[in-house]
């Protein structure tokens, strides 16, 4: 069984189109984030929720909107894409909050914007 | 602010050599360290942390040490194997921003054999 599982694992899409990016764990886990990773390579925390509330809210656009319906699940609603939006994003969760511990990753969604 | 800095961003080396990477930490609260591998289009996968209280930590050929005073912590990989070849991410924990694990820019490195 896959522990973060996140789909579609592609997602190619013309500007200022609306799309879902969906995210499940099945670690129990207490804490569930958005990743995005550039061209760079580099990972940048977007959003972070904790037991479904809001914990950390990073300076994304308010175009990125985060949804947890449950612990067990976090997903992303990007309005008006744009090019600049183009990247791999990452789910992940981790089992505690006040004390750091080591994230599992899903499979990341690479989103390319046309 | 919360800053991670890694040093360097590309290291080859030759197959069985040791392979170092170094990265430091802005905030003297921070208590967790991990270290994580991505493959060529893989996720990031966890390969060992560690905590504040501990200096180092070995795992077979992958060992962490951690300078508190400094701020620095350090990968070493001895008899470095080409399937060590991929992008490796230190991270530091930052407790006063919600715990969250803030990422250094990663190394590639490639073991040449």
């Amino acid at each position: 069984d896959t522990a973060v599982s996140q789909t579609p694992k592609y997602l190619v899409t013309q500007m200022g189109n609306d799309k879902s990016i969906k995210c499940e764990q099945n670690l129990g886990h207490d804490t569930m984030y958005w990743y995005k990773q550039d061209s760079k390579k580099f990972l940048k925390i977007m959003f972070s929720y904790n037991n479904k509330e809001l914990i950390i809210n990073e300076t994304v656009p308010n175009r990125f909107s985060p949804k947890s319906p449950d612990k067990a699940h976090l997903n992303l609603h990007i309005n008006s894409l744009e090019l600049g939006d183009s990247a791999v994003y990452f789910c992940a969760s981790s089992q505690g909050f006040l004390g750091a511990y080591g994230y599992t990753f899903g499979s990341g969604t690479r989103l390319t914007v046309v | 602010g919360e800053n991670v800095e890694q040093h360097p961003s590309t290291l080859s080396v030759q197959e069985g050599d040791s392979a170092v990477i170094k990265c430091t930490y802005s905030d003297s609260a921070s208590n967790y360290f991990p270290w994580y591998k991505q493959e060529l289009g893989k996720r990031p996968q966890l390969i060992i942390d560690i905590r504040s209280n501990v200096g180092e930590k070995k795992d077979q050929r992958i060992a962490v040490t951690l300078n508190k005073t400094a701020k620095h912590f350090s990968l070493h990989i001895t008899e470095t194997q080409p399937e060590d070849s991929a992008v490796y991410f230190c991270a530091a924990s930052y407790p006063a921003y919600g715990n969250k694990l803030v990422f250094g820019a990663g190394t590639i490195l490639r073991v040449k054999s």
